[in-house]
């Protein structure tokens, strides 16, 4: 089945904790990007990849680190969470063309 | 600046027409698409519109009007299960193809 994988779904950390929401798509798409979802402000990106190595900032990129070692996986780093990235985050990729293929979506807590 | 508009909320009936309208003005443009995304759930590509014009499917179709920044979904034969949000997102031609989104539509269908 065509899907994005991301883990985990729901994630409760503390402040400063490092931690990663890993993402990985079986559709050989070369384009994957990461998005916050916050009430009254929709979804906005944090990162994008346009392929392997090569990724570029979004709107909203301050706090976060993302590597695209191949072309399946595109992990979402917070070295050092904050409160303010409580949020609940989604991974997509699609092709150069396409619609985007969403993940389930991780519900980030930081306290 | 870069920007999408669309009305927060709509209320329609069960078996009527409704029409979503997305204003965008953004730095290049290379597509646009719209998703739908019920509660507690990941958006899902419902259209993509990259030249002016009507692009139908089933009961859903999307208008473009380049000139004018402009965009509408159009739900004939409502149901209830399209009481979702409807998010209007452009995809720019620089920067690697970078997608904004609106902040969404939610659409109550009522009986």
């Amino acid at each position: 089945e065509a899907q994005v994988t991301q883990n985990p779904r729901y994630l409760i950390t503390v402040t400063g904790k490092k931690l990663t929401v890993t993402c990985s798509q079986n559709m050989n798409h070369e384009y994957m990007s990461w998005y916050r979802q916050d009430p009254g402000l929709g979804l906005r990106q944090i990162y994008y990849s346009m392929n392997v190595e090569v990724t570029d900032k979004g709107d909203v990129p301050e706090g976060y680190k993302v590597s695209r070692k191949e072309k399946r996986n595109f992990p979402l780093i917070l070295e050092s969470p904050s409160p303010n990235q409580t949020s609940l985050y989604f991974c997509a990729s699609s092709t150069r063309d396409g619609g985007y293929t969403f993940g389930s979506g991780t519900r980030l807590t930081v306290v | 600046g870069q920007n999408i508009d669309q009305p927060t909320e709509m209320t329609a009936t069960e078996g009527a027409i409704v029409q979503i309208n997305c204003t965008y003005q953004t730095s290049g443009f290379n597509g646009l698409f719209w998703y739908q995304q019920h509660a507690g759930e990941a958006p899902t590509f419902l259209s993509y519109n990259v030249l002016d014009g009507l692009e139908e499917k089933g009961r859903f179709s999307s208008f473009l009007s380049r000139s004018k920044g402009y965009s509408y979904l159009l739900l004939k034969e409502l149901q209830m299960k399209d009481s979702a949000s409807y998010l209007c997102a452009v995809r720019g031609n620089t920067g690697g193809f970078k997608t904004i989104f609106g902040a969404g539509t939610r659409l109550f269908v009522k009986a």
